[in-house]
């Protein structure tokens, strides 16, 4: 079994400022993790994944996660908060291609970005 | 990436209503998912396909149906639609590693 944790629904962050949004998972085998983000009225677009090896990745519009084992969290950042940052986030975790690779998600973490 | 598309993306229906919608992918691939995204619950999946012979139940399968008519199609039917099934719906492929890429969606609407 397996599923996400996202430590709260709405952040909200000055333009410029760090974002950071939380995500802890539980499974029972080692995990593939990802964010995706989703823009108002528009379908979920893949920031970057985690499978195997480095445990700090870089994704698309600045943005990277950090793997951590040991505190089964995968913490998205992005150094400096821009307008178009404003969207709702989605941590998930998936298990083995041979179980189908299904993603198990957090119930999202809305950003909302202040000049 | 996936191309995926979903018809119809925005559909209004009555309680009791059967309603099909549709999602197709021109990459070839095998597995093909059907989510549902409900405000503060994420996306939680209602059934996958590994190949056209092979369907799997999800998490939120009960009141829903699916049908892959052809590799490159996969179904999904309300047989008789509850104001609760009121959501956003949408179809996922592989990528080209284990992430999943995403249809545009269906906003689905039962009165």
């Amino acid at each position: 079994a397996q599923s996400v944790t996202q430590l709260g629904s709405h952040v909200s962050v000055s333009e410029g400022a760090l974002v950071l949004l939380r995500c802890n998972y539980s499974s029972s085998v080692p995990p593939y993790l990802f964010w995706y983000v989703q823009y108002p009225n528009q379908g979920l677009q893949l920031l970057l994944k985690y499978t195997t090896g480095a445990t700090l990745v870089k994704g698309i519009n600045g943005f990277e996660a950090e793997f951590k084992k040991s505190e089964t969290s995968f913490h998205l950042t992005k150094p400096s908060a821009h307008m178009s940052d404003a969207a709702e986030y989605f941590c998930a975790v998936s298990g083995p291609p041979a179980a189908g690779n299904k993603l198990t998600f957090g119930g999202g973490t809305r950003v909302l970005v202040k000049p | 990436d996936a191309d995926v598309t979903q018809t119809p993306r925005n559909r209004i229906t009555k309680t009791g209503k059967r309603i099909m919608l549709e999602c197709s992918q021109t990459k070839g691939h095998d597995r093909m998912y059907w989510y549902r995204q409900d405000p503060g619950l994420g996306l939680r999946l209602i059934y996958y396909s590994f190949d056209v012979k092979d369907i799997n139940k999800g998490e939120i399968s009960d009141g829903y149906s699916v049908s892959r008519q052809a590799q490159a199609k996969f179904s999904l039917s309300l047989e008789s639609a509850i104001p609760n099934q009121t959501a956003l719906y949408f179809c996922a492929t592989p990528g080209s590693g284990v992430e999943q890429y995403f249809g545009p969606g269906t906003r689905l609407t039962v009165t």
